[in-house]
């Protein structure tokens, strides 16, 4: 079956330090692939997606890569700012129709000033 | 914002008792879903459905019913709610084109005494 590991936090950072979330996931055919980020108290909000590989989806300053070879896609941002404290999770869904989610455990990330 | 609305958005139930969740769209997308998410978990599917009437398990679908009267609302029932049942729950949406976006309501807040 589907899954997605990602690397547990929490993380600490200093404001305008480098991010990077790694996320590796296991998969049959070819899955669309998924940041969604959750600030305390809200639910979960797209952040960025990529559907095929090789795709570099982005956002709000936020990068990641859709690598096949390496079945991963981890999340980079150049310099985060304290409203960047939230959880990140990794997330894909299948090749079938229906758009099952498959997440992974959320790494919470926390950026101090 | 993807138009969910989730009801109730807490609620603190005794043991044994059943509880209804539900989950309100405007968007008409033909796919919803609903996830439960717990510290070191993720998220995970509890139920999903694919049309009116038309439902299917998720991987943690034990201890709880769905039931689809309507394209706009999915309700969630835990039958006789456990402490283990104690948790954050999502309804989600979808129009379940390959790679497309799935979007979170705000969550409910369930706890079980």
């Amino acid at each position: 079956g589907n899954s997605v590991t990602q690397m547990e936090g929490p993380v600490t950072l200093s404001e305008e330090a480098f991010l990077t979330i790694n996320c590796t996931y296991t998969a049959t055919g070819y899955p669309s692939l998924f940041w969604y980020v959750q600030y305390p108290g809200e639910g979960l909000q797209l952040l960025l997606k990529a559907t095929k590989a090789d795709d570099k989806g982005s956002n709000k300053g936020f990068e990641a890569t859709y690598r096949k070879e390496t079945t991963s896609f981890h999340l980079e941002k150049g310099s985060v700012q304290v409203s960047d404290s939230a959880v990140y999770f990794c997330a894909l869904s299948g090749w079938a129709a229906g758009n099952k989610l498959t997440f992974g455990g959320g790494t919470r990330v926390l950026v101090k000033p | 914002d993807a138009g969910i609305t989730q009801s109730p958005r807490h609620k603190v139930t005794e043991t044994g008792t059943p509880v209804t969740l539900r989950c309100h769209q405007t968007e008409n997308h033909r796919y919803m879903y609903w996830y439960r998410q717990d510290p070191g978990h993720g998220l995970r599917l509890i139920h999903y459905s694919y049309g009116v009437k038309d439902t299917d398990k998720g991987e943690v679908s034990d201890g709880y019913s769905v039931s689809r009267s309507k394209t706009e609302d999915f309700l969630l029932t835990l039958e006789s709610a456990t402490s283990s049942q104690t948790s954050v729950y999502f309804c989600a949406i979808s129009d379940g084109s390959s790679g497309n976006t799935i979007y979170f309501g705000e969550g409910s807040w369930l706890t079980v005494v």
